[in-house]
């Protein structure tokens, strides 16, 4: 199993360029998560998805959509990217809503210009 | 709003000693705590969690007590060894924000041999 993966692994944006950040986890999981992290801090929830056809808001939800496009992926886009949102976006899952452990993919490195 | 803070952002201990990582947190409806170590460069991979009945579990190497009176958990790392270096996380989750996990700072643990 490749677990969870992100595709790209690194990108750089122009301000107010968009662009959609892929993933998609293998392990069966109904329950799936966008973060951010910026230097030297912990993760922020962006978005999550409990399971497959339903979408909510996580803490810092400005300037993001994603599309839980079936059970196995999971997408984040940013309509009109700006510099506040440099920063290392990660993917997760969980089995379920209820489960503690998340499994998080490699992270996709994204700078805006 | 509700926090996971840390104590110490940074502990260097040597190889074989005892490391332990403190974590703060300020949400006391929350169900369960968990801890996650980060290598640089790569997402961050669950260790342990403990639900808010408990005020101790142990894993393999790696004990986790949790005081509800001050609000205050830690990780205890046995024989810690180079590869345990990395960032350590504490997070909690649940009681009115199931799944949805509010992170620490981080802990940078570093190993000398």
């Amino acid at each position: 199993n490749a677990g969870v993966t992100q595709t790209p692994k690194f990108q750089v944006l122009k301000t107010g360029q968009s662009m959609t950040l892929q993933c998609a986890q293998d392990m069966n999981h109904n329950s799936m998560y966008w973060y951010r992290q910026d230097p030297g801090m912990g993760l922020r929830l962006i978005y999550y998805s409990a399971s497959e056809g339903t979408t909510d808001k996580g803490e810092v939800p400005n300037g993001y959509n994603v599309s839980r496009l079936n059970k196995r992926e999971f997408s984040l886009r940013l309509e009109s990217a700006a510099p506040s949102q440099t920063s290392v976006y990660f993917c997760a899952s969980s089995e379920s809503w209820w489960t503690s452990e998340q499994y998080f993919g490699p992270g996709t490195r994204l700078t805006v210009t | 709003g509700e926090s996971v803070g840390l104590h110490l952002p940074t502990l260097s201990v040597q190889e074989g000693d005892n490391s332990i990582i403190n974590c703060a947190y300020s949400n006391s409806a929350s169900d369960y705590f968990i801890w996650y170590k980060q290598e640089s460069g790569k997402g961050p991979q669950f260790i342990i969690d403990i639900r808010s009945n408990m005020d101790k579990r142990q894993g393999q190497r790696v004990t986790v007590l949790l005081n509800k009176t001050v609000k205050h958990l830690s990780l205890q790392i046995a024989a810690t060894q180079p590869g345990d270096s990395a960032v350590y996380f504490c997070a909690d989750g649940g009681g009115t924000s199931y799944g949805k996990l509010t992170f620490g700072q981080g802990t940078i643990l570093t190993v000398h041999p």
